[in-house]
């Protein structure tokens, strides 16, 4: 089974749809969650951290749900600019002589459609 | 302005021979990096780990022999890949990493092809 898991899609949205991607993680020792995107040829960038409690942030929302290992991201009022692929990422310990090594997943390919 | 810079961005090279990949970090010290490869739809491989003044560590499966990594300062890491073979061709992407788990950042990339 792989550490990081994700439906790589395509999911094709309407502009304006709402849309969420899940993600499930092997290790119940992963100690911190990210959701980076990245374009087409390009790298990844970082577009939010993950909680337990939830994070926020405009029109994305991240959950983390440590007791089924999964994360979600929900895009709520999708724009064209929103295409792209959404990577889960997992840090399985923080060991600042490791330096954050991260696993991330396969990526889920985003197409918002006019 | 860009925080991490690779060079070249692009390159073309025969099968047999060798290629240098620069990533720089600009704005601070990095006292990690990272190396990654990126095949086409898969996700984001790690290479290698480099700690400045030391050796690289390898994940497994990666060869060191083929792919060596200087991390020569704090600034700078190069990824040679030696007698490149059209299955090298991929996207190789550095990422830099400060004193915390929030200061890191990717590099823009090197799409390296193999003909």
């Amino acid at each position: 089974r792989k550490e990081v898991e994700q439906d790589p899609g395509p999911f094709n949205v309407p502009e304006g749809a709402t849309v969420a991607f899940n993600c499930t993680y092997s290790n119940s020792a992963s100690q911190s969650f990210f959701w980076y995107r990245q374009d087409c040829r390009k790298e990844p960038k970082l577009l939010m951290s993950v909680y337990s409690s939830g994070n926020e942030d405009g029109r994305f929302t991240a959950q983390l749900n440590r007791a089924s290992q999964y994360i979600s991201l929900l895009i709520r009022d999708s724009k064209l600019s929103d295409s792209a692929t959404y990577l889960c990422v997992v840090i399985k310990t923080v060991n600042s002589n490791s330096g954050y090594a991260l696993n991330f997943g396969k990526g889920t390919s985003l197409l918002v459609t006019p | 302005g860009a925080v991490v810079s690779q060079h070249p961005s692009w390159v073309i090279c025969k099968s047999g021979t060798s290629v240098k990949i620069e990533c720089r970090s600009l704005d601070f010290q990095a006292t990690t990096m990272f190396w990654y490869r990126q095949f086409p739809k898969q996700s984001l491989m790690l290479m290698a780990t480099s700690n400045e003044g030391s050796k690289a560590t390898y994940e497994q499966g990666v060869e060191k022999d083929k792919f060596l990594i200087n991390h020569a300062s704090l600034t700078l890491s190069t990824l040679t890949v030696t007698s490149a073979h059209p299955e090298d061709s991929s996207f190789y992407i550095c990422r830099v990493v400060g004193g915390s788990l929030y200061e890191q950042y990717f590099g823009p990339g090197t799409r390296l092809t193999v003909t």
